[in-house]
């Protein structure tokens, strides 16, 4: 069982590049969520899905979109990358709401020079 | 609307002797109340959960909880670290919202582990 797999773990991109960060989980959750990790911040939602074909808005979206068109892919794209963005990713998913616990994948660490 | 506050942002003690993390929360409903460890490089991985049930919560790897209405808090504790238990530890709250699910994380408290 894979859990929730993200790729890549690395990348470097120079400000104004765009990309996709992958997020696949096999656990059929229907939620699933995008995290950025900031040195003292803690983890702050970024977007995050409640099914296939609905996504929101969390805390910090700004420079990012998603989609949710299967149950298994949550992507993350940045648009045009700054150096703000800067971060190690987090995906995570649940199967159900509020009182579940998080499944979390292992992370990419982005560089934006 | 749900908040949640580490007091400690590192808790360093030596092997063998207790652990305790601290975290208060503030929540207009019912909580459900998290732990995750983060060990360096990795995801975050569930330690404990509170969802109104039993107010003592045990964990993996010897970690327990406790919740306390009347404190808002949820500290973590272990009676005897060990040296693999340093790492990065978080408080999370989350409540109902409508049929989204937007849980609050604390800022984080590292733990150091001396020999």
């Amino acid at each position: 069982n894979a859990g929730v797999t993200q790729t890549p773990k690395f990348q470097v991109l120079k400000t104004g590049q765009s990309m996709t960060l992958q997020c696949a989980q096999d656990m059929n959750h229907e939620y699933m969520s995008w995290y950025r990790q900031d040195p003292g911040m803690g983890l702050r939602l970024i977007h995050y899905s409640v099914g296939a074909g609905i996504t929101d808005q969390g805390e910090v979206p700004n420079g990012y979109n998603v989609s949710r068109s299967t149950t298994e892919d949550f992507p993350l794209r940045l648009l045009s990358a700054a150096p703000s963005q800067t971060s190690v990713y987090f995906c995570a998913s649940t199967p159900a709401g509020w009182n579940s616990p998080l499944h979390f994948g292992n992370g990419t660490r982005l560089t934006v020079t | 609307a749900q908040s949640v506050t580490q007091l400690d942002s590192h808790v360093s003690v030596s092997e063998g002797t207790p652990v305790l993390l601290r975290c208060n929360y503030s929540s207009s409903y019912s909580p459900s109340l998290f732990w995750y460890v983060q060990h360096p490089n990795k995801g975050l991985q569930l330690l404990l959960k509170y969802t109104s049930a039993a107010t003592l919560v045990k964990g993996i790897n010897g970690f327990e909880a406790e919740f306390k209405k009347s404190e808002t808090s949820f500290h973590l504790t272990k009676p005897s670290a060990h040296m693999s238990d340093a790492a990065e530890y978080f408080c999370v709250v989350s409540e109902p919202a409508g049929g989204s699910y937007i849980p609050t994380f604390g800022r984080g408290t590292s733990l150091i582990v001396h020999p």
